[in-house]
């Protein structure tokens, strides 16, 4: 069975990194995009970005670009999210989500189990 | 960018119909996609591609979409139900996904 299993959480200073794992079990890792989402203390799902696990190439939505990071390695079927010059705001759940391909669009199928990341000085 | 547009909050009486709306510029061209939360939890997708089902998910669900509104209906709506719903699309423009900002339905 699909399995998304992410790192545990992290609390860093302000303007620190964080990197979170996301490790892929059950399907070919290669065969799916991988997006990841966050989600600020009582508020709503924020799409962040998605990395192609076969060519590495990534989208990033425009809020993020130049402080995220996708990356991974196929080796350990493992996606990265990196993010830096962290601020107090990026205090959220963050979720690794499978991406299922539809005829002219696309939707997340499985979710990983998401991972705290809490800025505070 | 794209947005879609959801009300904060729907509240229903066990046994009743919820019905959620996600309101977005010609909507009915695109696909739309729903997701469950429950407290502490990660997303479930309930409804994919405006009207479909994954399996294992009641037929209790079922969404429509046109115009420039995309509506999730919760039939016998259940104490079970209560959680914050999500609908989503991709936009092709910008090969960029879109949340809406969700909905709290609340069972009475």
């Amino acid at each position: 069975q699909v399995q998304l299993v992410q790192s545990g959480a992290e609390v860093k200073k302000p303007g620190a990194s964080v990197k979170v794992s996301c490790k892929a079990s059950g399907y070919t890792f290669t065969g799916y995009y991988m997006h990841w989402v966050r989600q600020a203390p009582g508020q709503g799902l924020e799409w962040m970005g998605r990395i192609n696990p076969n060519s590495g190439g990534t989208n990033y939505a425009q809020k993020f670009q130049g402080r995220v990071t996708m990356t991974r390695d196929t080796s350990i079927s493992t996606a990265y999210m990196e993010l830096s010059r962290l601020r107090s705001d990026d205090t959220a759940v963050y979720y690794c989500a499978r991406d299922h391909p539809v005829a002219g669009t696309s939707l997340f199928d499985y979710w990983g189990q998401g991972t705290l990341v809490t800025v505070s000085s | 960018s794209y947005v879609l547009t959801q009300p904060p909050s729907v509240s229903v009486a066990p046994g009743q119909t919820a019905r959620i709306t996600c309101g977005g510029n010609n909507i009915g061209s695109k696909s739309v996609h729903w997701y469950q939360q429950k407290p502490g939890q990660a997303p479930v997708l309930v409804v994919y591609d405006d009207s479909d089902r994954p399996s294992g998910i009641p037929e209790r669900f079922s969404g429509s979409n046109s115009g420039n509104t995309a509506t999730l209906t919760i039939s016998r709506v259940e104490a079970g139900d209560e959680a914050d719903y999500y609908c989503q699309v991709w936009d092709s423009s910008s090969d960029h996904q879109v949340f809406g900002g969700g909905t709290k339905l609340t069972v009475l």
